[in-house]
């Protein structure tokens, strides 16, 4: 199985500044029909996730440009430009490049 | 717009079984794969089971092989999970996802919470 490893676990922001996190698997996310199936996930509190990016670096529908998906083959990132109150919650990567689906462990963005 | 609503999500014993399902909307069911993933108490998202658009084609998680069963009815769109011999580490809400491109899962329904109690 494919390992997720979030980093950090939690990161306490200051409204309006940015924030960034990283996400690496145990082997190469690059599919055989050459696309890399890595997606960020978003859950605030009491809700179910909610799609952000998917392959890498696209933002789904009614996703702010605030957020940006970037990397490559094991190493991944999430940047949120300028944090909002709404962007409070737990970040999800999950990989869906290779059965079973697997995700990160979950990093806690909170306001400081 | 797409909806995905679970239910049947209750308080059953170890040993029981329960089905869950998952009503969609808003899309053309039959044209793509969908997934259950679950969320323990407190804890991270863990991935259940896949049915391809068609129902041609199912995967599971080693934790529930053997013991659960998705399968899905494209002419009444709906999605389920047969769980059976139910422990109590499968207590959890249950999510069922829809796909957007291969596995890569888009819209989220709520979730049903299954607690497996005596």
């Amino acid at each position: 199985d494919i390992v997720m490893t979030q980093t950090p676990l939690s990161s306490p922001v200051t409204l309006g500044q940015p924030a960034s996190i990283s996400c690496r698997s145990s082997q190469s996310l690059v599919h055989s029909d050459g696309n890399t199936y890595l997606s960020w996930l978003q859950q605030r509190p009491g809700q179910p996730p909610r799609l952000l990016i998917y392959k890498i670096s696209n933002r789904f529908s009614g996703v702010p440009d605030r957020f940006s998906g970037s990397g490559a083959g094991t190493d991944f990132t999430l940047k949120i430009s300028r944090v909002e109150a709404e962007d409070v919650g737990v970040y999800y990567c999950m990989q869906a490049t290779q059965f079973p689906l697997t995700f990160g462990g979950g990093t806690k963005v909170e306001i400081k | 717009q797409v909806q995905l609503v679970e239910s049947g999500g209750g308080v059953v014993q170890p040993g029981g079984s329960l089905r869950l399902s998952c009503a969609a909307s808003g899309f053309t069911f039959s044209n793509y794969g969908m997934h259950w993933v679950r969320q323990a108490p407190g804890k991270g998202l863990e991935w259940v089971a896949f049915i391809r658009y068609d129902g041609s084609n199912k995967y599971y998680g080693d934790s529930v092989k053997g013991r659960f069963t998705i399968s899905r009815d494209n002419s009444k769109n709906t999605l389920y999970l047969q769980m059976n011999s139910l422990r109590a580490e499968d207590t959890a809400v249950y999510h069922c996802a829809k796909t957007i491109t291969m596995a890569q899962a888009d819209y989220w329904g709520q979730g049903t919470l299954v607690t497996v109690s005596s």
